[in-house]
């Protein structure tokens, strides 16, 4: 079945540290978005990307860092300059364009240990 | 920029009674979709309405897109415990610097007692 695999489910963050969390997808979509979601809120852009080897910030990008080297991939780094990084972390991928829905993987939920 | 604003942000009721979340847009849109995100859960795509004044329907879910396009609402009859979540609106982005992009409202959270 195709869809978008996040992993892992759930990571820790020592301080000073980075982490990357991975976002595959088999859908053949052209367009990827990371979201963060805090408890109870709704969904914030990080960064997204409509096409490899090219990404553009969202409205929450400092302290986080993408790459899309592959088309099915669409790695995060949150880094040590995110001060807040506890959330809830989603990816999602579209066809592409303007307007196209979004299908969102499972998440991964990152904490400070 | 745009925004786009759902109300309300809580909605308890009884099991069987109707839920409405409305969404309002500071621009014009192109489409309006909602999505629901059940506790625990990802967000997952319901529907998408296009036109002006659309009007869908899913079983006991129906959702309108207004005459100027700039609102929507998503009207749950007789509400089940299985509808418990959150459910948000998203709309494109409008151009420029924002295609590709969809804005979503805060979202409304739902919760069904029994």
């Amino acid at each position: 079945d195709g869809g978008i695999t996040q992993s892992p489910k759930y990571l820790f963050r020592k301080e000073g540290q980075n982490v990357t969390l991975s976002c595959e997808q088999n859908l053949n979509h052209d367009a990827m978005y990371w979201y963060r979601q805090d408890p109870g809120q709704g969904l914030r852009l990080i960064y997204y990307s409509q096409i490899v080897n090219d990404f553009q910030k969202g409205d929450i990008a400092e302290g986080y860092s993408v790459s899309r080297e592959k088309k099915e991939s669409f790695p995060l780094t949150v880094t040590s300059a995110q001060k807040n990084p506890t959330a809830f972390y989603l990816c999602a991928s579209s066809i592409g364009g303007s307007g196209q829905p979004q299908h969102f993987g499972d998440g991964t939920r990152l904490s400070i240990l | 920029g745009q925004q786009v604003m759902q109300i309300p942000q809580y909605q308890h009721v009884q099991e069987g009674e109707d839920f409405t979340t409305y969404c309002n847009s500071s621009t014009t849109l192109s489409n309006i979709q909602w999505y629901k995100q059940r506790p625990g859960g990802h967000p997952v795509f319901l529907i998408q309405l296009v036109k002006s004044g659309e009007v869908k329907k899913q079983k006991r879910l129906t959702f309108q897109f207004g005459e100027a396009k700039k609102n929507s609402s998503l009207h749950i009859t007789a509400t089940q415990t299985t509808d418990v979540g959150t459910y948000f609106c998203a709309g494109p982005g409008d151009g420029g610097t924002s295609y590709g992009k969809l804005t979503f409202g805060q979202g409304t959270i739902l919760t069904v007692h029994p």
